[in-house]
């Protein structure tokens, strides 16, 4: 079946540090969408990157999209202890297919 | 913004016996839903797409006749988990999307199922 690899497993860092989580698809997107979900929560949709090579932001997160629309990456800035949880990726196949997600953890 | 209501929220039943989870989209119509499988720190697992007024479409490895969808409205699916086991239990989630609003898949806040 289709599948988004995404890197790292886990990520643990201290407040104020910065933190990277990368998507990768063996075939190419028509979409790609970027969730958070907290522990105990469901996921939340996050941003939606359609064009190849896409930049956008959302105060201190930036996503990505790659030119050749196989992968995407979340940066976050600055991180907070609000920004603990798992980020995942979607990737658009004509239905979501979601990667393993990177488990976030910031500590104060 | 869309909302998706889930229910019920958490069950615990006894092996054999079939339980329903509802999916409900509040403020939008929804020809297509999406249920989900996670298991604990794991990622979720495209069970099946529901169609609206037609069968679901079951990803591989999926057990249509154990996992029973119906999609009778544009702003309910339900998944039946029929017979369950214990190996059934996990946290189910579905999800659907505005495409009037052209907004991401909302999901709905996800059903534990216990089976003991």
């Amino acid at each position: 079946g289709q599948q988004v690899m995404q890197i790292p497993q886990y990520q643990h860092v201290q407040e104020g540090e910065d933190f990277t989580t990368y998507c990768n698809s063996s075939t190419t997107l028509s979409n790609i969408q970027w969730y958070k979900q907290r522990p105990g929560g469901h996921p939340v949709f996050l941003i939606q990157l359609v064009k190849s090579g896409e930049v956008k932001k959302q105060k201190r997160l930036t996503f990505q999209f790659g030119e050749a629309k196989k992968n995407s990456s979340l940066h976050i800035t600055a991180t907070q202890t609000t920004d603990v949880g798992t980020y995942f990726c979607a990737g658009d196949f004509n239905k979501f297919y979601f990667g393993s997600g990177t488990k976030l953890n910031v500590k104060p | 913004g869309a909302v998706v209501s889930q229910h019920p929220s958490w069950v615990i039943c006894k092996s054999g016996t079939s339980v329903k989870i509802e999916c409900r989209s509040l403020d939008f119509q929804a020809t297509t839903m999406f249920w989900y499988r996670q298991f604990p720190k794991q990622s979720l697992m495209l069970m099946a797409t529901s169609n609206e007024g037609s069968k679901a479409t079951y990803e591989q490895g999926v057990e249509k006749d154990k996992f029973l969808i119906n999609h009778a409205s544009l702003t309910l699916s339900t998944l039946t988990v029929t017979s369950a086991h214990p190996e059934d239990s996990s946290f189910y989630i579905c999800s659907a999307r505005d495409t009037v609003a052209n907004y991401g898949y909302t999901f709905g806040s996800g059903t534990r199922l216990t089976v003991v």
